[in-house]
């Protein structure tokens, strides 16, 4: 099972939609949490961080589910601009700090 | 799904030394690597992007004498840190492109190495 598993998508939606994205870590040492937004052949770019209390930025929401051991992404009133690959990233802490990446989830938003 | 390797995970080196990091794609080919660099509490940066056979392509204020790049085949790249220094001490994370059908390019990323130098 990987550590970090993410649904690849892609998630095609319309503008205006809301679209939700789940993540699932497997570690219970995992410490840290964070979104990252990846264009097309570009580095990821730090989207947010996860907090149990929840985060929100503008129309971008974070959760994270330390019961369950998951991380969700929330989009609402999608634009064409929000299309990416979004990264779920762990943080464990083992001893030492281990950074996983998941996958990616891909995001198409259409006109 | 696809799985990208590197070793070593860790490294801790003496300031001058050089540290050789191997990224492998394990069951893909890999046409194109990435490989980036993080510092504590920043995003990922890209260094530079490497395609088989053919000289890497260096991001801005990235020294190519000093970060070394091969890409000698579709399943490994290696980056050697020449003559590092404490400053170079970072977390260290390649990125393979493999092809999904009917997808543009996906990358995976490889679990990173870290990198402490004395």
């Amino acid at each position: 099972r990987k550590e970090v598993e993410q649904d690849p998508g892609p998630f095609n939606v319309p503008e205006g939609a809301t679209v939700a994205f789940n993540c699932t870590y497997s570690n219970s040492a995992s410490q840290s949490f964070f979104w990252y937004r990846q264009d097309c052949r570009k580095e990821p770019k730090l989207l947010m961080s996860v907090y149990s209390s929840g985060n929100e930025d503008g129309r971008f929401t974070a959760q994270l589910n330390r019961a369950s051991q998951y991380i969700s992404l929330l989009i609402r009133d999608s634009k064409l601009s929000d299309s990416a690959t979004y990264l779920c990233v762990v943080i464990l802490n083992t001893g030492g700090f281990k950074t996983i990446f998941g996958a990616g989830t891909r995001l198409f938003v259409k006109a | 799904g696809a799985v990208v390797s590197q070793h070593p995970s860790w490294v801790i080196c003496k300031s001058g030394t050089s540290v050789k990091i191997e990224c492998r794609s394990l069951d893909f080919q890999a046409t194109t690597m990435f490989w980036y660099r993080q510092f504590p509490k920043q995003s990922l940066m890209l260094m530079a992007t490497s395609n088989e056979g053919s000289k890497a392509t260096y991001e801005q204020g990235v020294e190519k004498d000093k970060f070394l790049i091969n890409h000698a085949s579709l399943t490994l790249s290696t980056l050697t840190v020449t003559s590092a220094h404490p400053e170079d001490s970072s977390f260290y994370i390649c990125s393979a492109e493999g092809k999904r059908e009917a997808f543009t390019d996906t990358q995976y990323f490889g679990p990173g190495t870290r990198l402490t130098v004395l």
